[in-house]
């Protein structure tokens, strides 16, 4: 069984700033992580996924995460945040079948 | 883009009358999904269908059934909606690739549906 745990429902962050968005897992099985992002009134769209290999994962709009297994983490990060990264960041993982289980959500406030 | 509409895009009904909402894809991939969201609870797998006529139950199936008679045509029906069936729904789609399974791929989903259930 997989669970997702985001900590932090909200998070904000001035324009420049370091974004750091916390995910934590759980997966009985080796985990497939990933990150979504929804803007207001659309559907998710994927940032970024760890499947195997490189622990490091890059993915779109210079977000990157690190995927540690000793911690079963795969935090989100980005090193300067813009206005147009303000929206709801999702965790997900999959333990491959047919479900994927995602986490509650974070929303990210980005400050002028 | 993926090619994926649903529709009708917003809904207002009464509690007790049926709902059936359309999730339409032109991307030919075979797993298609239904979700919830909710405030609090991220998303959560309804129903899912791994092929036309194959379907099986997600994590809140209660109160929900799903057709798939065509590949690209994924319906969700409320039988008789209730106030806590009130929520955005999000259809999504995925594709084997290789050896890689559908949840361990990119799933591309709907522009969601904003249902109300008064």
């Amino acid at each position: 069984a997989q669970s997702v745990t985001q900590l932090g429902s909200h998070v904000s962050v001035s324009e420049g700033a370091l974004v750091l968005l916390r995910c934590n897992y759980s997966s009985s099985v080796p985990p497939y992580l990933f990150w979504y992002v929804q803007y207001p009134n659309q559907g998710l769209q994927l940032l970024l996924k760890y499947t195997t290999g490189a622990t490091l994962v890059k993915g779109i709009n210079g977000f990157e995460a690190e995927f540690k297994k000793s911690e079963t983490s795969f935090h989100l990060t980005k090193p300067s945040a813009h206005m147009s990264d303000a929206a709801e960041y999702f965790c997900a993982v999959s333990g491959g079948g047919f479900k994927t289980i995602f986490g509650a959500g974070t929303r990210l406030f980005v400050k002028a | 883009d993926a090619g994926i509409t649903q529709s009708p895009r917003h809904k207002v009904t009464e509690t007790g009358t049926p709902v059936t909402l359309r999730c339409h894809q032109t991307e030919n991939h075979r797993y298609m999904y239904w979700y919830r969201q909710d405030p609090g609870h991220g998303l959560r797998l309804i129903h899912y269908s791994y092929g036309v006529k194959d379907t099986d139950k997600g994590e809140v199936s209660d109160g929900y059934s799903v057709s798939r008679s065509k590949t690209e045509d994924f319906l969700l029906t409320l039988e008789s909606a209730t106030s806590s069936q009130t929520s955005v729904y999000f259809c999504a789609i995925s594709e084997t690739t290789g050896q890689v399974g559908p949840t361990n791929n990119e799933q591309f989903f709907g522009p969601g549906t904003r249902l109300t259930v008064l």
